[in-house]
Formats: C-alpha cells, structure tokens, sequence
C-alpha cells in the first residue's frame, strides 16, 4: 500500500525558533498534500492544502505566515513553523491521496515547543 | 458544508462485549465516510470507507459500520471487543474526492479485561 513519512517525529524546540516538518510520499506521487494538526485530547483539524508548483490554500484562522507551507516535488511537501511558541505545541499530521484518491496518512510529528 | 458528530467521547466495554461506536453526519450530497483509529502515539489506521456501494461495509480486524442515509448514521460495530482495540477512533466525512476531509471529534474505546 501507498507509504506516507514525516520527519522528524518529534521534535523540541525554543519559543522564538522556526522548525521544519518534512511530509513525503514514498511510493506514489501527490500534486496535493494536507496539513492537520491535532491538540491533545482532540481531533484533527485541517491546517492547509499544499499544492505542488503553486501555493498553498489555508483554511480560516490559520495564519499562512506563521505556517509557511512548500511544495516543491511530486513528493514532498514542508511545514515550516515559524517562530514557534508554546501553543504551538501539537501533533501535526500529513496526508496524500494516492490510487483512487484514498488519503494516506504520516505517522505525525510531535511538536514541543518550550 | 458537511460535518460530522461523534455521539460518545468516551465508550468502556469488557473484552470480548460488542462495541458500538456512534456517528451521525451532515452532508448536502452523497459523501464518503470513513472510521480511522489511531493507537497512542501512532499515525491513523483506516478501518474501512463507505463509497455508495453496500450500505454495510467491512473493515479490518472485524469491524464493519452500516451507511444509514435515513439516520444519517454511520455508527462502527465489532462483535466482541479485544484488549487491543484499545484506541481513539474517527469517523471521518468527505466530498470532492476524497479531499476534503472533516473528522470527528473522537470517540477513545476502552477495553477492560
């Protein structure tokens, strides 16, 4: 079946610092890509759609500076966290759609930020 | 705009009991509706996916789930419960594809032995 990686899968940082949350298709190619992220205890809310070549698509609420959003390959799509603070701190989690549009979830990456 | 609502937060069954997990959906068309499960710490497991075929619909580890356009329901079932099904599930609504998918707030099932 289609595989869909993050990296890193956990990660803690310093309030003020950027982080980098790598999304990749491994075995399939995917124009789009979603961004979700999931606070404790809570379901998943849909961050953003990453579009290969061209921008990505917020959804209400989402700051698009502060979450800054390449998709660059057929692959892979980043999430780029920019000066993280503690509520910042989550579960973020990609998907892709792969053969006959079925999303594929990433494994999730944990974000503390301190 | 379709959405979905999970009836119970929280379900505690006996091993080896029925498990029943709730969700009623709102949609404008004909959705697709999905239940993932999500083992602490892990990524999300599809269990099974509704496509307008067979309003019952069979999934993995013996969990099946029965489309109710009347009910707007799409509630989970298992006949008997194993510790292992110890997980936070998702019932899942989309249209366009597949696309755009809204999730459930969560149901967390608890095994006891």
């Amino acid at each position: 079946g289609a595989v869909v990686s993050q990296h890193p899968s956990w990660v803690i940082c310093k309030s003020g610092t950027s982080v980098k949350i790598e999304c990749r298709s491994l075995d399939f190619q995917a124009t789009t890509m979603f961004w979700y992220r999931q606070f404790p205890k809570q379901s998943l809310m849909l961050m953003a759609t990453s579009n290969e070549g061209s921008k990505a698509t917020y959804e209400q609420g989402v700051e698009k500076d502060k979450f800054l959003i390449n998709h660059a390959s057929l692959t892979l799509s980043t999430l780029t966290v920019t000066s993280a603070h503690p509520e910042d701190s989550s579960f973020y989690i990609c998907s892709a759609p792969a053969r006959y549009n079925e999303q594929f979830f990433g494994p999730g990456t944990r974000l503390t930020v301190l | 705009a379709q959405s979905v609502t999970q009836l119970d937060s929280h379900v505690s069954v006996s091993e080896g009991t029925p498990v029943l997990l709730r969700c009623n959906y709102s949609s404008s068309y004909s959705p697709s509706l999905f239940w993932y499960v999500q083992h602490p710490n892990k990524g999300l497991q599809l269990l099974l996916k509704y496509t307008s075929a067979a309003t019952l619909v069979k999934g993995i580890n013996g969990f099946e789930a029965e489309f109710k356009k009347s009910e707007t329901s799409f509630h989970l079932t298992k006949p008997s419960a194993h510790m292992s099904d110890a997980a936070e599930y998702f019932c899942v609504v989309s249209l366009y594809n597949n696309n755009d998918m809204r999730f459930g707030a969560g149901t967390r099932l608890t095994v006891k032995p």
